[in-house]
């Protein structure tokens, strides 16, 4: 049963704390997305990726916001400083050819 | 600027009888669609997708419409069941936008027993 995997499930923080949350693609999926959900904004894309290499991050606060793709099963967001606005469920997601991703169960992310 | 837009934010519908959530969309590049599906304190599932080829795709009791001249689809369940309670989101992707899919903000559907 092919799934994506995300670790932590939930996370609770400081503010100015380093935030690392790390997600497992499908294996043989070729593109990873990073989503935010929050009330006010749905689903916003942070950034994603093909083949490994970043493809888009215009979603992401660069100043603080970095993802990273070391190698075809780990991808990773980092937040660095973390603030209380960041709080939210970030989800990742894999995909192929066919345009359809799978969603990971989230990342709940509070930041005091 | 909304790309997709759900503009019921909840609905209710009586178990057994069909449920019927629509989507608009503005941009008339996007060629395939999504639906997927969202229960509390897990992540979006995919429900059913349609290619901008077809009007209509039927997977069990889940249609989805397509009108392109109207930038319109629907999802119908039929029957509804308590388990569909769970927020749906209409998604869709343009061939020139590389992967990326375009989120709608989703509607809350509650089946009532």
């Amino acid at each position: 049963d092919a799934r994506v995997t995300q670790t932590p499930r939930h996370k609770v923080t400081e503010m100015g704390q380093e935030v690392t949350m790390r997600c497992q693609p499908i294996l043989g999926h070729n593109t990873v997305f990073w989503y935010r959900q929050t009330m006010m904004q749905g689903l916003e894309l942070l950034a994603y990726f093909r083949n490994r290499a970043p493809l888009d991050d215009s979603g992401m606060p660069k100043d603080r916001f970095s993802a990273e793709m070391p190698d075809a099963t780990l991808a990773t967001l980092k937040i660095q400083p973390s603030e209380p606005r960041d709080s939210a469920v970030y989800f990742c997601a894999s995909g192929s050819l066919d345009r359809t991703q799978y969603f990971g169960p989230g990342t709940r992310l509070t930041v005091l | 600027d909304q790309q997709v837009k759900q503009n019921s934010p909840s609905l209710s519908v009586q178990e057994g009888r069909i449920s019927i959530l629509n989507c608009d969309y503005t941009n008339s590049m996007f060629d395939y669609f999504l639906w997927y599906k969202k229960y509390p304190a897990e992540g979006p599932t995919f429900l059913i997708s349609i290619s901008s080829i077809k009007d209509k795709n039927e997977d069990g009791r889940f249609t989805v419409f397509l009108n392109k001249s109207a930038k319109h689809l629907s999802l119908h369940i039929v029957p509804s069941q308590p388990g569909d309670s769970a927020v749906y989101f209409c998604a869709a992707s343009a061939w020139n936008r590389d992967d990326k899919i375009i989120f709608g903000k989703g509607t809350r559907l509650h089946i009532l027993p």
